[in-house]
């Protein structure tokens, strides 16, 4: 069982529609979540983090934490073509020390 | 404003010849990372500086090595590059480890 799972994708949604990313993990210790942005050829940018069970919202973006559940997710309401790209899950491990553990990104087409 | 920078943006080197990727911060964070990421895969941790100590993974290679001369600065030396080490490579910083990885815009390796 993979550490992080994301369905690769492509995921494809309509301009203006909500785009939902979705994550599991396997370390049921873990504290802390986090979903990048990575545009072809660029680094990946962050757009959450979430640390507590439940919803946070960041403007159009929602990332939602279930723990219980092992399960982090990111909503994208009125989806633009300019989020076209991949998002990366990255979950902190339990162990203390900073290594992130990502999923193998979700790569989002957003067609207008 | 606060970020981290990455030089060159874009390196050739031949097979074999020794290059060195350098990264900077400005965010006076305590950690430092290296990862390298290649075409649809997800970022790869080579090692990590926590401050001044030095943590490899397990299944880095002897070919990379890595300087922290201060806080604001690490290296990454490629001693006899092969043509399986071109890609991305990028540099991070986190608070303490335990927060939000921030990246570079990354360094991309071509080996001819």
């Amino acid at each position: 069982q993979k550490e992080v799972e994301q369905n690769s994708g492509p995921l494809s949604v309509p301009e203006g529609a909500i785009a939902s990313l979705n994550c599991t993990y396997s370390d049921r210790g873990s504290q802390s979540f986090f979903w990048y942005r990575q545009y072809s050829g660029k680094s990946p940018e962050l757009i959450m983090s979430i640390y507590s069970n439940g919803d946070k919202e960041d403007g159009r973006f929602t990332a939602q934490l279930n723990k219980a559940s092992q399960y982090v997710s990111l909503l994208i309401r009125d989806s633009q073509p300019s989020d076209s790209a991949t998002y990366l899950c990255a979950v902190l491990g339990s162990s203390n020390t900073g290594k992130l553990i990502f999923g193998q990104g979700t790569t989002l087409q957003v067609k207008p | 404003d606060a970020m981290v920078i990455q030089n060159p943006r874009y390196q050739v080197t031949q097979f074999g010849k020794p290059v060195t990727l350098s990264c900077s911060q400005t965010l006076n964070h305590n950690v430092m990372y290296w990862y390298q990421q290649k075409s649809s895969q997800a970022p790869k941790l080579l090692f990590h500086y926590y401050d001044k100590d030095f943590n490899n993974e397990a299944d880095t290679p002897d070919n990379f090595q890595s300087r922290r001369p201060n806080t604001s600065f690490c290296f990454l030396d490629i001693r006899s590059p092969g043509l399986g080490d071109a890609a991305m490579y990028l540099c991070a910083t986190s608070r303490d480890g335990a927060y939000e990885q921030y990246f570079g815009p990354g360094t991309r390796l071509t080996v001819t």
